[in-house]
Order: structure tokens, then sequence, then C-alpha cells
């Protein structure tokens, strides 16, 4: 069954990094996700996908502060020089023939 | 620019039925996959209904099989969630997503807004 595991809170300090994780079930270890944002009360935001070997595609007019990197079966979204619009709760996505899987998202938040 | 916009939320009572539409502008709509995803109030992201370029293909998630249909319109750019025998808990904010252009892969690049679905008596 393809599952996506992700923490259910992270933190770190304002100017600071964060590194949010995304594990793939075992069995679906070399899939490709997606990161998606969402601030409060506000629809999800496309940020990159990034492919089993590191690979990434941003999507439009994302920072350089926002990347992605992969190892095994996790996959990570890596947000550096944080600053207080990134607080959101944040998704990874997969998908297979004729279905498609959300990971149960990452509250951030910036001290 | 890339701009979806869904309408037609509201209440609907227990069993009730209500469509949904996203205008799509901004892009050549009728060569982009299209989804529906759905958020309970307080909860995560649930993929519901995809329907291809074409509308050639159509998936919807165990959940809502049987009950929602999607659909499209390409000559109106418009995506479409059909939903009947409704239940108090499809209550969600409904989300239309625009599939990426990678021909190997299936991430939502672009989302509407949402509008909210109220299922209650």
């Amino acid at each position: 069954q393809l599952v996506l595991t992700q923490s259910p809170s992270a933190s770190a300090s304002l100017g600071a990094s964060v590194k949010l994780t995304c594990t793939l079930s075992s069995s679906h270890r070399n899939y490709a996700i997606a990161w998606h944002q969402q601030q409060a009360e506000k629809g999800p935001r496309f940020l990159m996908k990034v492919n089993y070997d590191g690979s990434q595609r941003k999507g439009d007019e994302i920072p350089d502060r926002f990347s992605g990197s992969s190892s095994g079966a996790e996959r990570y979204l890596i947000i550096s020089s944080l600053q207080s619009e990134d607080e959101a709760d944040y998704y990874c996505q997969t998908w297979g023939t004729g279905i498609q899987v959300f990971g149960g998202g990452t509250k951030l938040t910036v001290l | 620019q890339v701009q979806l916009v869904e309408s037609g939320g509201g209440v609907v009572q227990p069993g009730g039925s209500l469509r949904l539409s996203c205008a799509a502008s901004g892009f050549a709509f009728s060569t982009f996959a299209m989804h529906w995803v759905r958020q309970a109030p307080g909860k995560g992201l649930e993929w519901v209904a995809i329907i291809s370029y074409a509308a050639r293909t159509e998936y919807n998630a165990a959940s809502v099989k049987g009950r929602f249909t999607i659909s499209r319109d390409n000559s109106k750019n418009t995506v479409y969630l059909q939903m009947s025998s409704l239940r108090p808990d499809d209550t969600a904010v409904y989300y239309c997503a625009r599939e990426g252009p990678d021909s190997d892969s299936s991430y939502y690049d672009y989302w509407g807004q949402g509008t909210l679905v109220t299922v209650s008596s």
C-alpha cells in the first residue's frame, strides 16, 4: 500500500533552517513526491516535485530558500533563512495509477 | 497567469446533491488533467477525483465512488464535480487543482482557493 508518513509538527527560529521529512512506504521508495505549502486560511500552493535521485522541479516564483533532496525512501523539504510567512502546514503528495496519496502534513512553527 | 476559481459550494442536507464548478484561465485547459481534492475542517488533504485532459479517463477515491462524478467541458474551460448521496463526512473545502505538465508525474502545480460544502440537517 502506497503510504506517505510525515511528522505532525516541527519548529525552528526565525532566520534558521529547517528540514521536513516525508517517508514513502518501503516498497515505493523510488517514487517521486511533491511538496505543497498551506498557509492559514488559504488554499495549498505547489512548492516542488522531488525525484528519487534528489532532482527537483520547482513551482513558479518559489524562492531559492526552498529546496528538496532525497535519501532512500525519504524525501526532504529544506527551508533556509526562515521567515514568518513560512509558518504553515506542509504536505507531501505522491501518485500511482488511478490513485493519489497525501501525507498527514507537518505544521511548521516559526519561533 | 493560471487561475482556478471554484464555485457551487453551500449547505446541503444529508442525502442531497450539489454540483461544484471550477473555471480555469491563463493556460491551455484542454491539454491538462484536472483533479478535485478536499479538506475536512481541521484535517489534512484528501484526493477525490481526476479526469484526463480529453475526459477519456476518470478515477475516484474509494470514499466517493458511486456517489461523485467528475466531468469537464473543454469549450468552457471548466471542470465539474457532481456530488450526490451526500453525507456529513463529505463536509469539507473542495479544491480543484491542475495536474502538472510532466508526462510521467501526477502532482498538482496549481490550486484554486476552494469552495466550502457543508452537509448538515
